[in-house]
């Protein structure tokens, strides 16, 4: 069974403060891809990011960066320099190779105060 | 813009009354999901399908059916409302649901059965 922890429930920062949410993940597949998804106030759910579990390379994206660690199943995201517009619910996910379902955390509400 | 709808985009209803959600998309993927979410739960998903008339459950599909009589439209039903089906539903599409593929989110449902 492929499962997903994102054990920070809420994290409230200072605007301009780094700010990391960690992502756990659990799978028997070799190969599997990991994402993160953003659902600001307005509800959608945005695209950040995929992973593959051949690539352990981080990964740095403007003020986001990814850190993939399969030697402790983890890949955390951490908001340098965080800005209000930064404040939602961020969602960790896992897919396996052949499986055709997204398995997401329970997800982690980030409040970025002015 | 994937090209998702979901209908209604709120609705409030009473126990035991039957309810049908909706969502349509214009981009011909074959893959389509339900996933409700709930606080300290994230994404479930509840139900998916993999082309017309074929569909399989998720991990939550007690009370709820689906069907896809065509491409484009993918519903979710409750026969008999619950207060524990209160939730927010999303519809999901992807091109083949496989690997690294991410996935496109409608808008999402309110739903509040009383």
């Amino acid at each position: 069974a492929q499962k997903v922890t994102q054990a920070q429930t809420e994290i409230s920062v200072v605007e301009k403060e780094d700010v990391t949410l960690d992502c756990v993940y659990e799978t028997r597949d070799t190969t599997y891809y990991l994402f993160w998804y953003k659902q600001p106030p307005s509800g959608e759910l945005v695209f950040l990011i995929r992973r593959n579990s051949f690539d352990e390379q981080n990964e740095i994206s403007g003020r986001y960066s990814w850190n993939f660690q399969k030697s402790t199943s983890s890949f955390n995201f951490t908001i340098t320099a965080s800005q209000v517009v930064d404040s939602a619910v961020y969602f960790c996910a896992l897919r396996g190779e052949y499986g055709n379902k997204l398995v997401f955390g329970a997800g982690t509400i980030l409040r970025v105060k002015s | 813009d994937a090209g998702i709808t979901q209908s209604p985009r709120h609705k409030v209803t009473e126990t035991g009354t039957p309810v049908t959600l909706r969502c349509h998309q214009t981009e011909n993927h074959r893959y389509m999901y339900w996933y409700r979410q709930d606080p300290g739960h994230g994404l479930r998903l509840i139900h998916y399908s993999y082309g017309v008339k074929d569909t399989d459950k998720g991990e939550v599909s007690d009370g709820y059916s689906v069907s896809r009589s065509k491409t484009e439209d993918f519903l979710l039903t409750l026969e008999s409302a619950t207060s524990s089906q209160t939730s927010v539903y999303f519809c999901a599409i992807s091109l083949t649901g496989l690997g690294g593929e991410k996935l496109f989110f409608g808008s999402g449902t309110q739903l509040s059965v009383l």
